[in-house]
């Protein structure tokens, strides 16, 4: 069963600092690889979903890599803002037609 | 599009009762899927819909059952509710299951069994 991992389970920065999220996974035959940021109380909202074919995507401040041969992804968040303060998630789904696999999230908090 | 809407935002039941979590979607999407989030534990897939008629176990089925009458509903009952269902409940979307397409979520219904 694929497991997704996410270190740190937590992390405080500084406003403006860059910062990366890491999410692995143990089986590298995936699909694909979402992230989603989750406010408090809040539902999941997609941020960048990433293509087995493809090595990276960018959305504004946000750019997601993925290594499929080392079973690792990760977000970079560009000068952060305390409204980047969430939870993120990173899911992979392993066949066209299978579900996604989640990781426990890495909760951010960004410091004015 | 009001996107992926669920009912009701909090409920409490006790032990031994059954109610139904509704979730709905305008996006005509096919695949729809019913989550549950513990602390510690990440999300986990508990009943999925490739399209209407069509159900399937996820991978916590056990005391859950859902049907699929129409492309845009997806309601999950719980048919005797016990204390370890006590979780956040979401519903997700996407266009089909068999692709590379977002899912979408929910707001989520908190439950609490006592």
């Amino acid at each position: 069963k694929q497991e997704v991992t996410q270190i740190p389970a937590a992390l405080s920065v500084p406003e403006g600092e860059n910062l990366v999220l890491n999410c692995s996974f143990t089986d590298s035959a995936i699909y694909n690889l979402q992230w989603f940021r989750q406010d408090p109380g809040k539902g999941l909202t997609s941020l960048l979903l990433i293509q087995s074919s493809q090595r990276e995507q960018t959305s504004g401040r946000l750019n997601a890599s993925l290594d499929k041969s080392s079973g690792r992804s990760t977000l970079y968040i560009a000068a952060s803002q305390p409204g980047d303060s969430a939870t993120y998630l990173c899911a992979v789904k392993e066949g066209p037609g299978n579900q996604f696999y989640f990781g426990t999230g890495t909760s951010l908090t960004v410091i004015p | 599009n009001a996107g992926v809407t669920q009912t009701p935002k909090f409920q409490v039941l006790k032990t031994g009762q059954s109610m139904t979590l509704q979730c709905a979607q305008d996006m005509n999407h096919e695949y729809m899927s019913w989550y549950r989030q513990d602390p510690g534990m990440g999300l986990r897939l508990i009943h999925y819909s490739v399209g209407a008629g069509i159900t399937d176990q996820g991978e916590v089925p056990n005391g859950y059952n859902v049907s699929r009458s129409t492309t845009e509903d997806f309601p999950l009952r719980l048919l005797s509710a016990a204390p370890s269902q006590t979780s956040v409940y979401f519903c997700a979307s996407s266009r089909e299951g068999r692709g590379p397409y977002e899912q979408y979520f929910g707001p989520g219904t908190r439950l609490t069994v006592t």
